[in-house]
């Protein structure tokens, strides 16, 4: 079974902080996502890379940067924490060299910013 | 940017009956695909149906899609308790990033 496993279930930051949210996948997939969800705004795309040091920006990207320096591992980062990032994020990935192939997702990571 | 909507937004049933959410999109796409999401937790894949095919099935599962009206739907048959979640429509838009875009979900529960 592929497995994506984000690093916290749950964090509790202040505002103004540096957050790192990690994602790390087990099965080789070249596409990673990051997304967030909020209730009545369903999925909205952060950033996504589809290879080693590559990244690209998604729908929702102002506030947040990404790091992929190996193949396995896609971290999220929040230069500074506003209470408008409370959020769950979700991290997902995929084989192949499109980005309309299945996701497969993480458990989530519910950020608080207080 | 938002191209599914799932429709009704929720949905309420009791247990041995069927459900029935369905998904409208707005430009062609390659794929279309379903996926659950139990409270709280990630989402997981349950079909995928390609532009080219019309039903597809999968255990309890059915999918239509109508390329024309540019709409899918999904069935569950015989729902059971377990099979409360929310359950969101994607789609793979034809051309540009082909990134998947998902809906805002219906959210289903099954009353025992």
């Amino acid at each position: 079974d592929v497995k994506v496993t984000q690093s916290s279930r749950y964090l509790v930051k202040r505002t103004g902080e540096k957050v790192f949210l990690e994602c790390v996948q087990d099965m080789d997939h070249e596409n990673m996502f990051w997304y967030r969800q909020d209730p009545g705004l369903g999925l909205r795309l952060i950033y996504f890379s589809y290879d080693v040091k590559m990244k690209e920006k998604g729908d929702i990207p102002e506030g947040y940067s990404v790091s992929r320096e190996k193949k396995e591992r896609f971290s999220l980062i929040l230069e500074s924490a506003s209470t408008n990032q409370t959020s769950m994020y979700l991290c997902a990935s995929s084989w192949g060299i499109t980005g309309a192939n299945v996701l497969t997702f993480g458990a989530g990571s519910r950020l608080t910013v207080l | 940017s938002q191209q599914g909507e799932e429709d009704p937004q929720a949905l309420s049933i009791q247990e041995g009956e069927n459900a029935t959410m369905n998904c409208s999109y707005k430009t062609s796409i390659n794929n279309l695909q379903w996926y659950r999401q139990n409270s709280g937790r990630g989402l997981v894949h349950l079909i995928l149906i390609r532009s080219n095919e019309r039903e597809k099935h999968s255990g309890r599962l059915r999918v239509t899609l109508d390329t024309s009206k540019k709409s899918s739907s999904l069935l569950i048959t015989a729902s059971r308790a377990a099979d409360t979640a929310s359950y969101f429509c994607a789609t793979a838009p034809q051309g540009g990033s082909e990134k998947l875009v998902f809906g805002k979900g219906t959210k289903l529960t099954v009353n025992p």
